[in-house]
C-alpha cells in the first residue's frame, strides 16, 4: 500500500541554521505530495505541495522538489526562525485517490 | 472565510458515554474528511464524504464509530459507547473538490479524553 517515511525527530537547531527534513514515499503512479505544518495546539496547515515530477513547491522560505527517480520530497529552509518550531508532516494523495497518507511527523525545535 | 470549524475544542468524558464531534466545512467545499491523531498511530483517515455522501469509511475503527453529513455545511462524528482507547485529537478537513490535486484544509481539532 501507499506509505510515507520521514526522518524521526526531534530536530533541534539554532536560529538561522539550515533545515532539511527527509521524506520518501511509496505509491503507484504519480501521487501529489504535500508538506503540512502543525504548530503547538493547532490543526494542520498546508505548507506547500507539488503535483507532478520535478515540480518545486515553496512557501514562507521553505522548498521541496518532487523527485520521481528517488521517490522523495525533502523539505528545506535556508535560515530557520524560532517561529518555525512545529511538527512537520509529509503526505501524499495517490493519483486516483482522495485520502491523505501521512508520514509520522518530524518535530523541529529552533532555539534562539 | 472562517476556515473549518470544529466543536467542541476539548471534551472529557467517562467510559461508556456517547460523544459527538461537530464540523462545519469551508463554504463551497464539496469534500469532507475526518482524521484521528494519536501518538501510537499518527494521523489516520477515518471517513470521507463527497457531496454529503460517504465515499470511504474503511478507516472507521469499529461499529462504535459513526459519521453523518446531513447537509453541505455540517457533519458529525459520533462514538457510542466511548472507550479510553478512543482518546485522541480528531480533525475535520474539507476540500473544494475530490482529487489528488486538491488541498485539504484542516480545522483546529477536538481533543478527546475518555476516562
Amino acid at each position: 500500500g501507499d506509505s510515507v517515511t520521514q526522518m524521526e525527530g526531534p530536530v533541534t537547531l539554532s536560529e538561522e541554521a539550515f533545515l532539511t527534513i527527509n521524506c520518501t514515499y511509496t505509491a503507484t503512479g504519480y501521487p501529489s505530495l504535500f508538506w503540512y505544518v502543525q504548530y503547538p495546539g493547532e490543526g494542520l496547515q498546508l505548507l506547500l505541495k507539488a503535483t507532478k515530477a520535478d515540480d518545486k513547491g515553496s512557501n514562507k522560505g521553505f522548498e521541496a522538489t518532487y523527485r520521481k527517480e528517488t521517490t522523495s520530497f525533502h523539505l528545506e529552509k535556508g535560515s530557520v526562525q524560532v517561529s518555525d518550531s512545529a511538527v512537520y508532516f509529509c503526505a501524499l494523495i495517490k493519483a486516483a485517490g482522495n485520502k491523505l497518507t501521512f508520514g509520522g511527523g518530524t518535530r523541529v525545535l529552533v532555539k534562539p | 472565510d472562517a476556515g473549518v470549524i470544529q466543536s467542541p475544542r476539548h471534551e472529557v468524558t467517562e467510559m461508556g458515554q456517547e460523544v459527538t464531534l461537530r464540523c462545519k466545512p469551508i463554504s463551497g467545499h464539496n469534500s469532507l474528511f475526518w482524521y484521528r491523531q494519536t501518538m501510537m498511530r499518527g494521523l489516520e483517515l477515518l471517513i470521507y464524504f463527497n457531496n454529503n455522501v460517504p465515499i470511504d469509511d474503511s478507516g472507521m475503527p469499529e461499529d462504535r464509530f459513526s459519521a453523518k453529513m446531513p447537509n453541505a455545511s455540517f457533519s458529525t462524528l459520533k462514538i457510542q459507547p466511548s472507550e479510553p482507547r478512543d482518546s485522541a485529537v480528531y480533525f475535520c478537513a474539507s476540500s473544494l473538490e475530490e482529487g489528488a490535486r486538491e488541498t485539504q484544509y484542516f480545522g483546529p481539532g477536538t481533543r478527546l479524553l475518555v476516562l
